[in-house]
């Protein structure tokens, strides 16, 4: 699987926006960008994913680079309820594989 | 039900003895996932279930750990002879049946809250 480089930690504050960076420069054409993260305690949940197109839904919007090599996760306005391990992930939609995590991005917001 | 459901939440036990941990999916989803995480790691691939056969189980250490999913819903992953390094939270998720939407990517894998195992 492609790999991934993201940032150990983040800080943010309440109300304002965060972006997260995620960096792939070996993504294959078919690999897909997916977000997880992960609260204190609790298993890991879906945010958002993409092939080619930005996408927005209620969590979040994903921004991708036109050449795919980097993505930026963004969260409009962050709470402290957003405060988790984020993870961005390559996923080949052909193979049918589990998810490889890295060890992601400690967001931490303050208020 | 309504997510996924791991028993038990917590186990303690000696190192040496046998365990047990059971998954059990969202109803109707045909592919199951097992995960374990050590503190400040993120989720490490064990297996990886379609239907009752496992279709890729190159995660798993050694041959101290072996799952089963012989109906092709709950699971279960038995560690023999547990160690030390054996202590982690161990992860399960599932996701619905692989080609409903095969041109959208959106595999998407639903997390259990995850048995933590304390091997003393």
């Amino acid at each position: 699987d492609a790999k991934t480089t993201q940032p150990n930690s983040m800080e943010s504050n309440e109300e304002e926006p965060v972006h997260l960076p995620c960096n792939h420069s070996t993504i294959s054409g078919t690999d897909y960008i997916h977000w997880y993260r992960q609260l204190p305690s609790q298993g890991p949940e879906y945010v958002i994913h993409g092939l080619t197109s930005n996408v927005n839904n209620r969590m979040a919007s994903l921004a991708i680079a036109e050449d795919r090599k980097s993505s930026t996760l963004i969260l409009h306005r962050a709470t402290l309820r957003d405060a988790a391990v984020y993870y961005c992930i390559l996923r080949d939609n052909q193979a049918g594989t589990a998810l490889i995590f890295g060890k992601g991005t400690t967001l931490s917001v303050s208020s | 039900g309504a997510g996924v459901s791991q028993t038990p939440s917590n186990k303690v036990t000696e190192k040496g003895k046998y365990v047990e941990l059971r998954c059990d999916p969202i109803s109707g989803h045909t592919a199951l996932y097992w995960y374990r995480q050590s503190l400040g790691q993120g989720p490490e691939f064990l297996i990886y279930f379609q239907g009752t056969g496992a279709a890729d189980d190159s995660g798993l250490p050694n041959d101290r750990f072996f799952a089963v999913r012989p109906e092709g819903s709950v699971s279960t992953l038995k560690i023999q002879r547990t160690e030390r390094g054996d202590s982690a939270v161990y992860l399960c998720a599932s996701s619905s049946p692989r080609g409903a939407n095969p041109l959208s990517g959106a595999n998407v894998l639903t997390f259990g809250a995850g048995s933590r195992l304390t091997v003393l």
